[in-house]
């Protein structure tokens, strides 16, 4: 199931810099997209959501951005702070079913100090 | 923040044995759900509850999964006979409404090793 897909496994950044995580999906029926965090050994902690009927949603240092021609998404940090190291899941529901969510396999970002 | 409770942290069974994973979802959510993450998989959707019904389930959650509300504060998931393929983070997740206003919520996870 490739539906969501997150092509960088990994991704470092500086301290203060911005991080930029992709997401590409290829459903066109997906109308609500999230993103996630999760730190090792708990469960994934909301950060940010985005409706396809929006190109962009911010929420203080995290901002979501979505191309719906490109079926491409992307979050950006800025500034990065080392305690933003974690893996990022990028996430996708279709037809309003906001419960039923399609995972990406996850990005591990680590901000050096 | 209210924040959803998962017990065990780890429970390790042998083959063929019933386990049950437990779930206090957030007081005022109406809406359950279990998901699971095998290792170096993605997290996968399983099942969703609401009203003391399955709403949804996965082509993953088959006969030997039963998913339950016993009380008005837990969310069970059984699995009667377990399988080495049945090893993974299991992960527990409500919500207020099934709507773009209340994204979903995870507990920590429970580690299931079937030896």
């Amino acid at each position: 199931d490739q539906q969501v897909k997150q092509n960088s496994p990994s991704l470092s950044v500086q301290e203060g810099r911005i991080s930029i995580l992709n997401c590409d999906y290829t459903n066109s029926m997906f109308d609500y997209f999230l993103w996630y965090k999760k730190y090792p050994a708990e469960g994934p902690t909301f950060l940010i959501s985005i409706s396809s009927i929006k190109d962009k949603n911010e929420d203080g240092r995290f901002t979501v951005f979505l191309n719906k021609s490109a079926k491409h998404l992307s979050l950006h940090i800025v500034p990065s702070q080392p305690g933003d190291s974690a893996v990022y899941f990028c996430a996708a529901s279709a037809y309003g079913n906001t419960g039923k969510l399609i995972f990406g396999q996850g990005t591990t970002l680590q901000v050096k100090p | 923040e209210p924040e959803v409770t998962q017990t065990p942290s780890h429970q390790v069974t042998q083959m063929g044995q019933e386990v049950i994973l437990r779930c206090v979802p957030i007081s005022n959510h109406l809406y359950f759900y279990w998901y699971r993450q095998i290792l170096g998989q993605k997290v996968e959707f399983l099942v969703s509850f609401y009203n003391n019904e399955i709403s949804e389930k996965s082509e993953i959650f088959d006969d030997q999964f039963s998913v339950e509300r016993p009380d008005g504060s837990n969310f069970t998931l059984k699995i009667r006979s377990t399988k080495l393929e049945d090893s993974a983070m299991y992960f527990c997740a409500s919500s207020g409404t099934p709507d773009y206003n209340s994204p979903l919520h995870f507990g920590n996870g429970t580690r299931l090793t079937v030896t």
